[in-house]
């Protein structure tokens, strides 16, 4: 099994609609970090969580993280077509290394 | 707002050929990385360099890859024999410090080996 499964792997929403993307560790989360990556471009850093319950918000988006569960989602309010894109979660590892989980592509229908 | 950036944007080489990737990461960031995508798959680790020495390798990162900060900007991988399976997204990272400082990445550059 992989190390970070991320669900759904896609999702098309309707513009305005709320969403939430998943990503579940196999192993102890210590930081996870979420990025978004447009097609055939570089990773734009997003949010990073590293204490057990802690919730950030960026303008839409806000990332929460369950220690327990080794888990984190990400939740989009009111989606725009500008939130269309793949995003990534990332868990930190030792020497500082990110493995990423596989990604979920979100498509936003105007 | 400073970002990391990396030339070229594509590089098309054959077989067995050297290739240089090339990074300059954010002035003041201290630690670097390279990762690499290869096409519909994952964002793999491939290295990270601190203080002018490899601090962690993967094991995708052997004999035929090596980094160097040949000056006080730029942060290179080279691939010394390149192979069809070469054929990837390249990323480079930097970060300010471990663990509380996050990772920004450049734009990436593609390796096409024919």
């Amino acid at each position: 099994s992989q190390e970070l499964e991320q669900s759904p792997q896609s999702l098309i929403v309707q513009e305005g609609k709320n969403l939430t993307i998943n990503c579940t560790s196999s192993k102890t989360l210590y930081g996870l970090y979420w990025y978004k990556q447009k097609y055939g471009e570089g990773l734009i850093f997003l949010m990073m969580l590293q204490k057990g319950g802690e919730e950030k918000s960026h303008e839409k988006i806000t990332a929460k993280l369950d220690e327990k569960k080794q888990q984190s989602s990400l939740h989009i309010t009111a989606s725009q077509p500008s939130h269309a894109g793949i995003y990534l979660c990332g868990a930190v590892r030792a020497g500082n290394m990110l493995t990423f989980g596989g990604g979920t592509r979100l498509m936003v229908k105007p | 707002e400073p970002e990391v950036t990396q030339t070229p944007s594509h590089q098309v080489t054959q077989m067995g050929q050297e290739v240089i990737l090339r990074c300059v990461p954010i002035s003041n960031h201290l630690y670097f990385y390279w990762y690499r995508q290869i096409l519909g798959q994952k964002v793999e680790f491939l290295v990270s360099f601190y203080n002018n020495e490899i601090s962690e390798k993967s094991e995708i990162f052997d004999d035929q890859f090596s980094v160097e900060r040949p000056d006080g900007s730029n942060f290179t991988l080279k691939i010394r024999s390149t192979k069809l399976e070469d054929s990837a997204m390249y990323f480079c990272a930097s970060s300010e410090a471990l663990g509380d400082q996050p990772q920004h990445f450049g734009d990436g550059t593609r390796l096409s080996i024919l």
